[in-house]
């Protein structure tokens, strides 16, 4: 099993609809992370928790909201989704010391039409 | 406000050549430097991991070097093959201010390795 894993892979969802993507750890990282990529804008952080109770906005956390349930996921919804929302979004983990390197999972493909 | 900057923007080359990939970054506060590989619509898997205390880094045909003082990183990749083929991102984790730990990532350069 990845020790990143994110669901679903891959998703399209019409604008207005709220969807949740989720994401997994056993890699026993304290922080989570969630990214999206766009072409040309490359990754950019949207909101990030060094553990369950301390969650943070990011460069572009407006339209997003998230839920760390426990230290192992960390969930990103869109809360009316639209179109220009459509992107790769990466979860992320990393310990807690600053000297260690970032987990990326695999990613979802998310599509608003 | 820390910004990565990736050259060349792609690159193509036949199979077997030594190749240079560039990066640069313009606040040299950072604790460390990751080189990631993308293939096309998947995730980012880490390739190397240079600490600001470091020169460089290897891994098999990869080897990654720091100079955080000037703000530059090469990863230099020999004996290329098609299957190196992909798009190569550079990251760098901030130490300073209100970034403290924080990734910035170059746009990436994209690799073609032709047989």
């Amino acid at each position: 099993d990845a020790d990143v894993t994110q669901t679903p892979r891959n998703r399209i969802t019409k604008t207005g609809k709220r969807i949740m993507l989720e994401c997994s750890q056993t890699k026993g990282h304290d922080r989570m992370y969630w990214y999206r990529q766009d072409p040309g804008l490359g990754l950019r952080l949207i909101y990030y928790s060094f553990d369950v109770k301390d969650i943070n906005k990011g460069e572009i956390s407006d339209g997003y909201s998230v839920s760390r349930q426990a230290q192992a996921k960390f969930s990103l919804s869109l809360e009316s989704a639209i179109p220009n929302q459509t992107a790769l979004y990466f979860c992320a983990t990393r310990l807690g010391f600053p000297n260690y390197g970032y987990t990326f999972g695999s990613g979802t493909r998310l599509t608003v039409v | 406000k820390q910004e990565v900057t990736q050259i060349p923007a792609a690159l193509s080359v036949p199979e077997g050549e030594n190749l240079v990939l560039n990066c640069s970054f313009t606040d040299s506060a950072i604790y460390n430097l990751q080189w990631f590989r993308q293939d096309p619509g998947k995730g980012l898997t880490s390739l190397l991991l240079i600490q600001s205390s470091q020169r460089e880094q290897t891994s098999g045909r990869l080897n990654a070097s720091l100079d955080k003082s000037s703000g530059r990183s090469t990863l230099y990749i020999a004996a290329s093959q098609p299957g190196d083929s992909a798009t190569y991102l550079c990251a760098v984790a901030n130490a300073g201010g209100t970034s403290y730990g924080k990734l910035t990532f170059g746009q990436g350069t994209i690799l073609t390795v032709h047989p």
